[in-house]
């Protein structure tokens, strides 16, 4: 059984920095896309960023890209998302995602871990 | 990047009957189309992907089409777990993958 559990959420202040993990099991971790997908309280779904199994190709929303940095230990099945500068526009449910590599496509969700962005 | 349009933003239903939910791509996104189901407190779960691939363990009772511009997701007769929100989402054209903004499926 995949599966997919968040962690590193929680409330931190405008301009603030905050990491993200996803322990995976379940599944061949270094042969899937991993993802992350946020959805503010309330609103749909945003594609964040996107990792290869190998991390040869990494992809980011224009919302996130040079603030964001995306990352994987396949020796840990782990992914984690460093997150930086953070804005109030940032807070949201973050949900680790998988699925064929370079596909594009989310086959498996974790539960999601809470930000918040507050003063 | 490609925009989805979703329709109707809400779908007043009752159990039994058939519902029916339409995603508008921007731009052709050729068969590269999935859909999301999420109920409350919950994350999303795949239902169709590539158009009209039911995912693993999907009801029959799902299904979808189209292939272009015009996607449709199908239940045929509605159970009552099946009230929740939808999302198609394509990858036909990426980054940005994109989500329509979702179809609220109520009880009546």
């Amino acid at each position: 059984e995949v599966q997919l559990v968040e962690s590193g959420g929680g409330l931190v202040q405008p301009g603030g920095s905050l990491r993200l993990s996803c322990a995976a099991s379940g599944f061949t971790f270094s042969s899937d896309g991993m993802h992350w997908v946020r959805q503010a309280p309330g609103k749909g779904l945003e594609w964040v960023s996107f990792i290869s199994g190998n991390s040869d190709t990494i992809h980011y929303a224009d919302s996130v890209k040079g603030r964001f940095i995306i990352s994987r230990d396949n020796a840990k099945n782990s992914l984690s998302l460093q997150m930086n500068t953070l804005r109030a526009e940032d807070a949201a449910l973050y949900y680790c995602t998988r699925g064929p590599n370079y596909a594009g496509r989310f086959d498996d969700w974790g539960q999601g871990t809470l930000v918040t962005v507050s003063s | 990047e490609v925009v989805l349009t979703q329709s109707p933003a809400t779908l007043s239903l009752s159990p039994g009957e058939r519902a029916t939910l339409s995603c508008r791509a921007s731009q052709s996104v050729d068969i590269y189309l999935s859909w999301y189901q999420q109920k409350p407190g919950q994350a999303p779960r795949l239902l169709i992907y590539d158009a009209s691939n039911r995912a693993t363990g999907i009801p029959a009772r799902f299904s979808g089409s189209g292939s272009g511009t015009d996607f449709t997701l199908t239940i045929s007769s509605l159970e009552p777990e099946d009230f929740a929100v939808y999302y198609c989402q394509q990858r036909r054209n990426w980054p940005p993958l994109t989500f329509g903004g979702g179809t609220k499926v109520e009880i009546k």
